[in-house]
């Protein structure tokens, strides 16, 4: 089955800039969204189609894509950002969906 | 405003069966379909599929095929997911989600304890 990898976690201070990568053999051809999920909460959508933003999202969250790899950049983290992380794709078919493993964002 | 209520938490013995709902409301109901995601206690994101609320259509992970069924009612703008033979590693937090541009919209999960 398809599997979509990602690091099981990332630290940075408040004021840097964390990236978060998640890799796929079907990302060139799939768009990738991410996700943000706090402790108790239900996720949610912080980036579509590999780079855009949902309003509500703070422009320091940014999406890019090249190749097998798309990554999560967050400017200027703040510590309300301290959360996991989940990609999502689709494999090559579009027909089934997947999300990474998860990435804890911790912030020094 | 978009809002999905889900049902309550449920405990089920090994072998049960249980049905989530998923009541939407703040659009258009047949315009989206409903995708279902569950996470068990201290993991990640588990998609289980996803059901068209304009035609009914489905398409299931595939390690759930054959004991996972989703529909929905239009007529109380409703998505349901049931899932059969339950193990005690079907014990999750279930969320229902409204396919569009993303899972912008979810609803606020529901516990399943599967227990003996």
């Amino acid at each position: 089955s398809y599997e979509l990898t990602q690091p099981p976690s990332v630290s940075v201070s408040p004021g840097q800039t964390a990236r978060i990568t998640c890799s796929g053999d079907a990302l060139p051809k799939q768009y990738a969204y991410w996700y943000q999920q706090k402790p108790g909460q239900a996720p949610v959508l912080v980036i579509y189609k590999d780079s855009e933003r949902p309003s509500g999202i703070p422009e320091r969250f940014s999406g890019s894509s090249s190749g097998t790899t798309v990554t999560l950049t967050i400017s200027g983290v703040q510590a309300e950002d301290e959360a996991d992380y989940y990609c999502q794709s689709a494999d090559s078919s579009g027909t089934s969906r997947v999300f990474g493993g998860g990435t804890k964002l911790t912030v020094l | 405003q978009v809002q999905l209520v889900q049902s309550g938490a449920e405990v089920k013995k090994p072998g049960a069966s249980v049905k989530v709902s998923c009541k939407a409301s703040g659009y258009t109901f047949t315009s989206y379909g409903i995708s279902w995601v569950r996470q068990a206690p201290g993991q990640g994101l588990e998609w289980m599929g996803w059901i068209s609320a304009y035609n009914g259509n489905t398409n299931y992970a595939q390690k759930l095929q054959g004991r996972v069924t989703m529909t929905t009612d239009t007529s109380t703008s409703t998505a349901y997911m049931e899932l059969r033979s339950l193990r005690s590693d079907d014990t999750a937090v279930y969320y229902c989600a409204r396919v569009g541009e993303g899972l912008a919209h979810w609803g606020q999960g529901t516990l399943v304890t599967v227990s003996s």
